[in-house]
């Protein structure tokens, strides 16, 4: 089964970087996943695609800030710089034959 | 420009009916993937249904053989038919598309509830 595994909370201080994980269920460690911001009160936000072969693709006006990376079945988000505005929700997302999935999200608070 | 907007949310009574719509600009519906994703009070994002570029479509579990989308290429639009609506199909659901399986557009959401 396809599942995608994300821890709920995260932290890091104004200016400084944080890691996200999000891990693929056995058997899947070499799909690729999107992720997605959702800011309090919005709607979800692409951020960028990491593909199975290991390129990134951004959304539009995605700064470079956000960036992506892996290794095995994880998957991670990294944001440098840490702004105010970076206290959002994060989704990871995968897609599989007649299915699309999504992580429970990790809750990033910037202190 | 990609654009969605959807419309068509309200507060419909358990084993209701309601029927979303979702328009889009900047490409072509037949080109994408298009996706109904929702989110319930509180909780993540859970995705619904899919109309691939083919034509195939795809539901979640929870809403198999209640929920029917569709997409009308003469209009742009992608829809979907909620039917025998329950409490727990409360939600913001959103359209949302993608070119190659991963969501990269999303609209901005339609309030479902479902209430007596």
């Amino acid at each position: 089964q396809l599942v995608l595994t994300q821890s709920p909370s995260a932290s890091a201080s104004l200016g400084a970087s944080v890691r996200l994980t999000c891990t693929l269920s056995s058997g899947h460690s070499s799909y690729a996943i999107a992720w997605h911001q959702q800011q309090p009160d919005k709607g979800p936000r692409y951020l960028m695609t990491h593909s199975s072969d290991g390129s990134h693709k951004k959304g539009d006006g995605i700064p470079d800030r956000f960036s992506a990376s892996r290794s095995g079945a994880e998957r991670y988000l990294s944001i440098s710089s840490l702004q105010s505005e970076d206290e959002a929700d994060y989704y990871c997302q995968t897609w599989g034959t007649g299915i699309q999935v999504f992580g429970g999200g990790t809750k990033l608070t910037v202190l | 420009e990609v654009q969605l907007v959807e419309s068509g949310g309200g507060l419909v009574q358990p084993g209701g009916s309601l029927r979303l719509s979702c328009a889009a600009s900047g490409f072509t519906v037949r080109s994408n993937y298009m996706n109904w994703v929702r989110q319930a009070p509180g909780k993540g994002l859970e995705w619904v249904s899919i109309v691939y570029s083919g034509g195939g479509t795809s539901y979640a579990d929870s809403v198999k053989g209640r929920f029917t989308v569709s997409r009308d290429s003469s209009k742009n639009t992608l829809d979907l038919q909620m039917n025998s609506l329950r409490d727990e199909d409360t939600a913001v659901y959103y359209c949302a598309t993608g070119r190659y399986g991963g969501i990269e557009y999303w609209g901005l959401g339609t309030q479902v509830t479902v209430s007596s």
